[in-house]
């Protein structure tokens, strides 16, 4: 079956520092959402790519879905002590058929 | 790798029918979770449940909605009379503790007709 994994599973950074979070999937995807979940909280929809090579930011996050829609990025850039978190990828198959979430990237920001 | 497990995958009924989905969480997990997907949308927080009660709930979570954990492995989530917009892919998810990362199983499709 469809499986989606996410890189690192951990990452501690010092507040400023740039982060990114892989996720692969094991088949092509139709659409991959990214969700951000708080310590104590629960996963909050961030964004979806829809297209091949599709880039999009939300202040200082980046998206980005892979030309072969099999793989995405989520990348911050200078981190703060508010970005904790973590960032779970969820992808839909091309039959709309399986929705599998990745296992998430905790991340931990040293002030 | 522990899972957290569902069932059934695929579930179709009709309209006014109950029906009621089922999740094995992993089994060291104190905190259990329902979320719902309606088809083509974000992921929607349902219902929150620690030590055999809700802690927390969604707007969604109305009164035909239900929670239960019958035994030392089950946790159920009851739709009492199930409406064509019940039709969505529901997630049943478990944490350690509050503060953790949450391990989402497979999902049942739930198809009300």
């Amino acid at each position: 079956g469809q499986q989606v994994m996410q890189i690192p599973q951990y990452q501690h950074v010092q507040e400023g520092e740039d982060f990114t979070t892989y996720c692969n999937s094991s088949t092509t995807l139709s659409n991959i959402q990214w969700y951000k979940q708080r310590p104590g909280g629960h996963p909050v929809f961030l964004i979806q790519l829809v297209k091949s090579g599709e880039v999009k930011k939300q202040k200082r996050l980046t998206f980005q879905f892979g030309e072969a829609k099999k793989n995405s990025s989520l990348h911050i850039t200078a981190t703060q002590t508010t970005d904790v978190g973590t960032y779970f990828c969820a992808g839909e198959d091309n039959y709309g058929q399986n929705f599998v979430f990745g296992p998430g990237t905790r991340l931990s920001v040293l002030p | 790798e522990p899972e957290v497990t569902q069932t059934p995958s695929h579930q179709v009924t009709q309209m006014g029918q109950e029906v009621i989905l089922r999740c094995v969480p992993i089994s060291n997990h104190l905190y259990f979770y329902w979320y719902r997907q309606i088809l083509g949308q974000k992921v929607e927080f349902l219902v929150s449940f620690y030590n055999n009660e809700i802690s927390e709930k969604s707007e969604i979570f109305d009164d035909q909605f239900s929670v239960e954990r019958p035994d030392g492995s089950n946790f159920t989530l009851k739709i009492r009379s199930t409406k064509l917009e019940d039709s969505a892919m529901y997630f049943c998810a478990s944490s350690e503790f509050a503060s953790d990362t949450q391990y989402f199983g497979p999902g049942t499709r739930l198809t009300v007709l």
